[in-house]
């Protein structure tokens, strides 16, 4: 089986630009999380998304958004990007809750 | 809320050696999972190990283990017979039901040859 893959694995962006990154999960899992990894903060929860509806969220501004599609494709949206934003983005996916293997994550660098 | 609480920010271990990481959690939950993810400079988590809270048994895989206590909220990881290959950072998490994952500050492990 395919593991979770995200895309791009790298990405440079300037303040005030948007970005879209892309998760798609194991086959079979309907369950995508978002993190943001930074060496301050750690790993910080953005959101979940299961059968294409938001399920959790967590304390980030509506910068951040995402979405689910039908195939359990996942997208993530960050707008007016901030130097703050640059972070090591991973995407997880599971069958139910209790066990989640992450993809090899997004860098992501604003300058 | 619920918090994971990793209090040892680095490790060394001798090659072959064994190695315990700490992890304490609090919770009002009765049911939830713990977990034990490791992150290679390649940067993608790998699970390592799971532990249900219902059961008492701990959990184990190969070379890795952990003494889950329950009541004092601890959940620490044994590696045995220590590998270069397990240097890496080292994340205790928690998840109960269908709410988010909470992740610990993480544990750097070096391995010594």
């Amino acid at each position: 089986k395919a593991g979770v893959t995200q895309t791009p694995r790298y990405l440079i962006k300037t303040r005030g630009q948007q970005v879209t990154l892309s998760c798609s999960p194991i086959s079979g899992h309907r369950s995508v999380s978002w993190y943001q990894q930074t060496p301050g903060q750690g790993l910080q929860f953005l959101f979940e998304y299961f059968s294409e509806t938001q399920r959790n969220k967590g304390n980030f501004p509506g910068r951040f958004s995402g979405r689910q599609f039908s195939n359990s494709r996942s997208e993530m949206n960050v707008s007016t990007l901030e130097l703050g934003d640059s972070a090591l983005y991973l995407c997880a996916s599971s069958v139910d809750s209790a066990k989640a293997f992450f993809g090899q994550g997004t860098r992501l660098t604003v300058v | 809320a619920q918090t994971v609480t990793q209090s040892q920010p680095e490790m060394s271990v001798q090659e072959a050696e064994t190695v315990t990481l700490s992890c304490t959690y609090d919770t009002s939950e009765s049911d939830y999972y713990l977990f034990w993810y490791k992150q290679p400079p390649s940067r993608q988590m790998i699970l390592v190990i799971r532990q249900e809270a219902y059961k008492q048994q701990n959990a184990t895989e190969n070379r890795f283990s952990v003494n889950f206590q329950k009541a004092a909220k601890s959940f620490s990881l044994k590696i045995s017979d220590s590998q270069l290959g397990d240097a890496a950072m080292y994340f205790c998490a928690y998840k109960a039901g269908t709410y988010k994952y909470i992740f610990g500050t993480g544990t750097r492990l070096k391995v010594l040859a």
